[in-house]
């Protein structure tokens, strides 16, 4: 099992431009969810998706937006780039399962795409 | 919404010694804990979790203790190892699994 996979690993882009990261989950999982994570801060959570929809969202703009897959991977797009977007990107996905209590199993994070905007 | 906040931003134990990192949290709603270990260039690591409903919780080489009264809780960790140096964070959840609030990190060194 491969896990939690992200790709690319590294990516430099010009402000203003727009870019797409990638996701993969963890075989039999059916949720992903995004998180940002700026040097020395820990990750802040951007959305989750499930069922190929947004179902929870953190306080990011809309500027961040994403999309969900039919087999369950997901893409992370950010427009109009900031230089304060630059950070580490993660990933993580969990399989959503109504008949355990907390609702979801446990999160496993990809090793992350660091995006740095010049 | 929840804020979860790490005592020391840095913490050096000696290579077999006990660690103990420390959390506070604000949100008294948060029904759910969650430690992350995080090595360098690599993505967060479950560690152990604990609901609100417990006080303590036992995994292998670790316990998590969560004081409700105080909104504290600490991650142990026994017989500490080189391998162990990572930093470390605490997440907590209020809802919704993966909706989670990390603090800043903890960066645990072992010195040998």
């Amino acid at each position: 099992d491969a896990g939690v996979t992200q790709s690319p690993t590294h990516l430099i882009k010009t402000r203003g431009q727009q870019v797409t990261l990638r996701c993969s989950p963890k075989s039999g999982h059916d949720t992903v969810s995004w998180y940002q994570q700026a040097l020395g801060q820990g990750p802040q959570f951007i959305f989750q998706y499930y069922e190929e929809e947004e179902r929870q969202r953190g306080n990011f703009p809309d500027r961040f937006s994403g999309h969900q897959f039919p087999n369950y991977s997901s893409e992370l797009n950010v427009n109009a780039l900031l230089l304060g977007d630059s950070a580490l990107y993660l990933c993580a996905s969990s399989l959503t399962d109504w008949g355990w209590a907390q609702g979801q199993t446990e999160a496993f994070f990809g090793q992350g795409t660091r995006l740095t905007v010049v | 919404g929840e804020s979860v906040g790490l005592h020391l931003p840095t913490l050096s134990v000696q290579e077999g010694d006990n660690s103990i990192i420390n959390c506070a949290y604000s949100n008294s709603a948060s029904d759910y804990f969650i430690w992350y270990k995080q090595e360098s260039g690599k993505g967060p690591q479950f560690i152990i979790d604990i609901r609100s409903n417990m006080d303590k919780r036992q995994g292998q080489r670790v316990t998590v203790l969560l004081n409700k009264t105080v909104k504290h809780l600490s991650l142990q960790i026994a017989a500490t190892q080189p391998g162990d140096s990572a930093v470390y964070f605490c997440a907590g959840d209020s809802g919704g699994y993966q909706k989670v609030t990390f603090g800043t990190g903890t960066k645990l060194q072992v010195i040998p």
